[in-house]
């Protein structure tokens, strides 16, 4: 089955302690994305990769690094949290360049809180 | 800020009813989609409409975009108590490989 996974699903952390939310598909999708999504601002999108070793910061990329070593693997690390970060996390990904007629296969999410 | 804003941003209808919601955005983009998400779960493609194009269908949804306005909508027609859920937008500036979602309208069908 074509899908878009993340782990955890959930987690509860307290701040400066370093995480890393992984995601993983298995479509053979070049590009790759992580967003948060808070109430009343949406989807923001944090960083986002076009292939291996291809990388670039979305609209809110303070606080976030990524890396993609692997095709399928995009983690999302978190090298000290702060409660600002507390959010649902999600990642996604699309098999071409999403500017022209590819979409996006959503994860199921990861709800973040950070203490 | 966000590229794309929604409005409403909140919607209730009766079952059977229209649903319409719109969307509009700040620079030139490739296309634009649509989004439906189902309380807190990942977002799922419903439709994409390129930039070229005006009107767009799909079973019972119908998107339009008016670029001279970077403005869409999107109308579900017959709408079931299954169509509760939040509607998103999302574009894709120009050249950028950047997605920019909306606020989202939340539309609530009572059956």
């Amino acid at each position: 089955e074509a899908q878009v996974t993340q782990n955890p699903r959930y987690l509860i952390t307290v701040t400066g302690k370093k995480l890393t939310v992984t995601c993983s598909q298995n479509m053979n999708h070049e590009y790759m994305s992580w967003y948060r999504q808070d109430p009343g601002l949406g989807l923001r999108q944090i960083y986002y990769s076009m292939n291996v070793e291809v990388t670039d910061k979305g609209d809110v990329p303070e606080g976030y690094k990524v890396s993609r070593k692997e095709k399928r693997n995009f983690p999302l690390i978190l090298e000290s949290p702060s409660p600002n970060q507390t959010s649902l996390y999600f990642c996604a990904s699309s098999s071409g360049q999403v500017t022209y007629q590819e979409t996006q296969y959503f994860g199921p999410g990861t709800r973040l809180l950070v203490l | 800020s966000q590229q794309g804003e929604e409005d409403p941003q909140a919607l209730s209808i009766q079952e059977g009813e229209n649903a319409t919601m719109n969307c509009s955005y700040k620079t030139s983009i490739n296309n634009l989609q649509w989004y439906r998400q189902n309380s807190g779960r990942g977002l799922v493609h419903l439709i994409l409409i390129r930039s070229n194009e005006r009107e767009k269908h799909s079973g019972r949804l119908r998107v339009t975009l008016d670029t001279s306005k970077k403005s869409s909508s999107l109308l579900i027609t017959a709408s079931r108590a299954a169509d509760t859920a939040s509607y998103f937008c999302a574009t894709a500036p120009g050249g950028y490989q950047k997605v920019t979602f909306g606020t989202g309208t939340k539309l609530q069908v009572i059956p």
